[in-house]
């Protein structure tokens, strides 16, 4: 079946300016995650959602990160006013139901730049 | 809070030689553990993980790796490496919600001829 997708692919953008990453995760998984990779460095957590809300955000650097997931499926991540230290790689990950044996799967990434 | 500890952020082996990777972790709750691989420009894919059922976990492309409590450890290995596993692995522990993983810094794995 399909995997978790995640366009763009590629975004290079200007410092200041706002940017959108979508995730589709695979049918089914009422759980999605968002997380950040910088060169040379594991993931790190950003937010997890189960179904539409916000199950834990604490991982948003600031208030210039927001994500939603209006209808439980498709998540979008918005960050405002971007900065050069946001730029790095963007991962969703979707899981069944969440949990401690769930297993996350991972899409293959939104490199984003910021010039 | 949990972490994870890679050591090693560069492993160079010759193919068919043992893979060793080793990956320590810190947790106040019993851990659930999972190695990932990242190929050149693709996403995170499972080989394995640990979800307190046998304390050797086998995994895909013949990894497997073995949780250790008293040395709070869960090293992957792979008898006999292909040219096929370079890559990079990543170590990973659920935090004590169970839901976002903690990721260790990674280990870039060479195999050379």
């Amino acid at each position: 079946g399909a995997g978790v997708s995640q366009t763009p692919s590629n975004k290079v953008t200007e410092k200041g300016k706002y940017v959108e990453l979508r995730c589709d995760p695979i049918s089914g998984h009422t759980a999605l995650y968002w997380y950040r990779q910088s060169l040379g460095q594991g993931p790190e957590f950003l937010i997890y959602f189960q179904g539409t809300g916000a199950a834990d955000d604490s991982g948003l650097p600031n208030d210039r990160f927001f994500a939603v997931r209006p209808e439980g499926s498709v998540s979008t991540l918005k960050i405002q006013r971007t900065e050069r230290g946001d730029s790095a790689v963007y991962l969703c990950a979707s899981s069944l139901a969440g949990g401690g044996t769930d297993t996350q799967y991972f899409g293959p990434g939104t490199r984003l730049t910021v010039l | 809070a949990q972490s994870v500890t890679q050591l090693g952020s560069h492993v160079s082996v010759s193919e068919g030689a043992l893979v060793l990777l080793r990956c320590n972790y810190s947790s106040s709750v019993p851990p659930y553990l999972f190695w990932y691989v990242q190929y050149p420009n693709q996403g995170l894919q499972l080989l394995l993980k640990y979800t307190s059922a046998a304390t050797l976990v086998k995994g895909i492309n013949g990894f497997e790796a073995e949780f250790k409590k008293s040395e709070t450890s869960f090293h992957l290995t792979k008898p006999s490496a292909h040219m096929s596993d370079a890559a990079e692995y990543f170590c990973a522990v659920k935090d004590g919600g169970y839901n976002k993983l903690i990721f260790g810094a990674g280990t870039r794995l060479a195999v050379h001829p």
